[in-house]
């Protein structure tokens, strides 16, 4: 099991560009999250798909984010002008009635 | 200016001694608890976890008590090691989203 894989580990780009986050969830795991890691702010939810679809958005910041898991194995979350606030690690996370299983965070860096 | 973070609650504990980490949690909706590990560069990682129907669950070094009567939560680690230390959270679970605590900081001193 490789467990959940996000892509890049790293990203650092410039104020205004668009940037993408990648995870594939662990295969056969129907529960999706995004969560947020900041000092400020601690872990926040983002967004959360159950078989592809997104049941709860309430937790995106504003339009600048959007999120799609076109198929069982794979998510992306957009950011769409980017913004130094919106720096931070991004952590994806997986789950079949049971525990969330995260990946090791895309750490972003808006400048 | 001074940043201004989230204050975490941290314990420093002797090696081969037990740690005890707690935790209140808010919603007494909430029927399902985890515990969590995070590395520095790593994600959260499972330890235990316990149903709202039990109140003791035992794994290898770790025990986790639950009192619903006043939210709280705890997870004990027995003769800690160096390679615990790490930020612990816990989390709770109504409905089918987690909540997350703020984390306690774990240092073992050798």
């Amino acid at each position: 099991d490789a467990g959940v894989i996000q892509s890049p580990r790293h990203e650092v780009t410039e104020m205004g560009q668009e940037v993408t986050l990648r995870c594939k969830p662990i295969s056969g795991h129907d529960y999706l999250f995004w969560y947020r890691q900041t000092m400020m702010r601690g872990l926040e939810l983002l967004i959360y798909f159950n078989n592809n679809v997104p049941i709860d958005d309430s937790g995106m910041p504003e339009d600048r984010f959007s999120a799609k898991m076109p198929n069982a194995s794979f998510s992306t979350l957009k950011i769409q002008p980017s913004e130094p606030r919106d720096s931070a690690v991004y952590f994806c996370a997986s789950s079949l009635l049971g525990p969330l299983h995260f990946g090791n965070g895309t750490r972003l860096t808006v400048t | 200016g001074e940043s201004v973070g989230l204050h975490l609650p941290t314990l420093s504990v002797q090696e081969g001694d037990n740690s005890i980490i707690n935790c209140a949690y808010s919603n007494s909706a909430s029927d399902y608890f985890i515990w969590y590990k995070q590395e520095s560069g790593k994600g959260p990682q499972f330890i235990i976890d316990i149903r709202s129907n039990m109140d003791k669950r035992q794994g290898q070094r770790v025990t986790v008590l639950l009192n619903k009567t006043v939210k709280h939560l705890s997870l004990q680690i027995a003769a800690t090691q160096p390679g615990d230390s790490a930020v612990y959270f816990c989390a709770e679970n109504t409905g089918n989203q987690f909540y997350f605590g703020t984390g306690t900081s774990l240092t073992v001193i050798p």
